[in-house]
């Protein structure tokens, strides 16, 4: 069974500035894939990132980018030039690509990130 | 395009009762999840949904259970309720093939008393 670990329960960051979110994954599977999902308190999930974990090149998408480590199964989240509205629950997600777990989100616990002012 | 509706938004019911939650997907997606979400944790997998049959089904009793209809909507019903069902009850569709994206609705607040 794969597990998702989030070590960081709360974060906090000054806006404008750099928040490395933590992540990592517990598999046996070789095809995969790796997502982070944001929850802000209207309680909407919504996809952030995603990464396959046959891609080497990190994902990123404008201020987030991921530094997916695939040996250590690690895959942190950078998010750039926070903004307030950064300011949510940030899930770590697994999926494995195919077979009967096709489909099959597993979460880690979330990360509560606040960005000040 | 509407994203993923759920309803109700909040609920109220007393242990021991019987509970429908409503899902509709995406228009086109034709796959449906169902998710588990107890305050202050990550969402747990519950069942997922594909053309009418059941594809998936985590550690939940058989108390849950779940059916898609033809036009890909999909309820979630909980039998006997316990203070340990109260959760936020997420749903999710996504395309079978063409994406590996699942899209998830706003949830619904179940709250048993």
């Amino acid at each position: 069974a794969q597990t998702v670990t989030q070590s960081q329960p709360e974060m906090s960051v000054q806006e404008a500035e750099t928040v490395t979110l933590s992540c990592t994954y517990d598999t046996s599977e070789s095809n995969y894939y790796l997502f982070w999902y944001k929850q802000p308190p209207s309680r909407q999930m919504i996809l952030v990132i995603r990464q396959e974990a046959y891609k080497q090149q990190n994902a990123t998408e404008n201020r987030f980018s991921v530094n997916f480590q695939k040996a250590a199964k690690s895959f942190s989240l950078k998010i750039s030039d926070s903004q307030l509205g950064d300011t949510a629950m940030y899930f770590c997600a697994f999926e494995h690509a195919g077979g009967t777990s096709y489909g099959k989100l597993t979460f880690g616990q979330g990360t509560i990130l606040t960005v000040h002012p | 395009d509407a994203g993923v509706t759920q309803s109700p938004t909040h609920l109220i019911k007393t242990r021991g009762q019987h509970v429908t939650l409503r899902c509709s997907p995406i228009s086109g997606h034709k796959s449906v999840s169902w998710y588990q979400q107890v305050l202050g944790q990550g969402p747990q997998f519950i069942f997922q949904y594909y053309e009418k049959e059941e594809r998936g089904r985590g550690n939940f009793p058989d108390r849950f259970s779940a059916r898609q209809f033809p036009n890909y909507s999909s309820e979630l019903n909980v039998n006997a309720l316990l203070l340990g069902d109260s959760a936020l009850y997420l749903c999710a569709s996504r395309e079978w093939d063409s994406s590996y994206e699942q899209y998830f609705g706003p949830g619904t607040r179940l709250t048993v008393t």
